[in-house]
């Protein structure tokens, strides 16, 4: 059965540093977003993006963060200079459309010192 | 906004007993319903959705009706299992709020043998 996946599964950084978060989306989905969950709290929509260009965006997702296809198939979170308060776990989801099912990655547990 | 309730956990049950999880939600049009679990060290996984009033969603034993006439889509299972331990994630999508998804605060369940 096809997933999505997501690299690395454990990111430690120092504070100001930059980091990419990676997926791979399921094949034959369109529709991507990126969510996150600081430990004890709930999961929260970061971004979604479809058609080469964010649809939507949360109030999180400042100039800090951006998002990319740089190769049709790879899906990337980037945070320009981490802070503290980013220490999270990182989830991708895809889709085949706007309105159904996300499928969602394992994760990425970012930790920021 | 939308939003979404749930019951706080952790729930505790012995295997066998009847779990009921319950889900209220806030949100302007007509949005989908979704009931996410996530398995220790696993990410989401979807369990089961409903994409309009009354319309069950089921799947592995769980079940949830969506009830627009009291905002809900609470998660039941007849007889519980040691391997539904877990947090059980409530979510909506669509409407008014786009295709991003709205998630509760999780429940977190065990069951003990």
């Amino acid at each position: 059965e096809p997933e999505v996946t997501q690299t690395p599964s454990h990111q430690v950084t120092q504070m100001g540093q930059e980091v990419i978060l990676r997926c791979v989306p399921i094949s034959n989905h369109l529709y991507f977003y990126w969510y996150r969950q600081i430990l004890g709290q709930k999961v929260e929509f970061l971004v979604s993006f479809y058609n080469n260009e964010i649809s939507e965006k949360s109030e999180i997702f400042d100039d800090q963060f951006s998002v990319e296809r740089p190769d049709g198939s790879n899906f990337t979170l980037k945070i320009r200079s981490t802070k503290l308060e980013d220490s999270a776990m990182y989830f991708c989801a895809t889709g085949t459309s706007g309105y159904n099912e996300q499928f969602f990655g394992p994760g990425t547990r970012l930790t920021v010192l | 906004g939308d939003s979404v309730t749930q019951m706080e956990g952790p729930v505790t049950l012995s295997e066998e007993a009847f779990l009921t999880i319950n889900c209220t939600y806030t949100a302007t049009g007509y949005p989908s319903l979704f009931w996410y679990v996530q398995y220790p060290g696993e990410g989401l996984q979807l369990l089961l959705k409903a994409t309009k009033a009354d319309d069950k969603g089921s799947n592995k034993g769980f079940e949830a009706t969506y009830r627009k006439e009291t905002t809900s889509f609470h998660l039941e299972k007849g007889s519980v299992q040691v391997s539904d331990s877990a947090v059980y994630f409530c979510a909506l999508s669509g409407g008014a709020a786009g295709n991003k998804l709205t998630f509760g605060g999780g429940t977190r369940v065990l069951v003990k043998p």
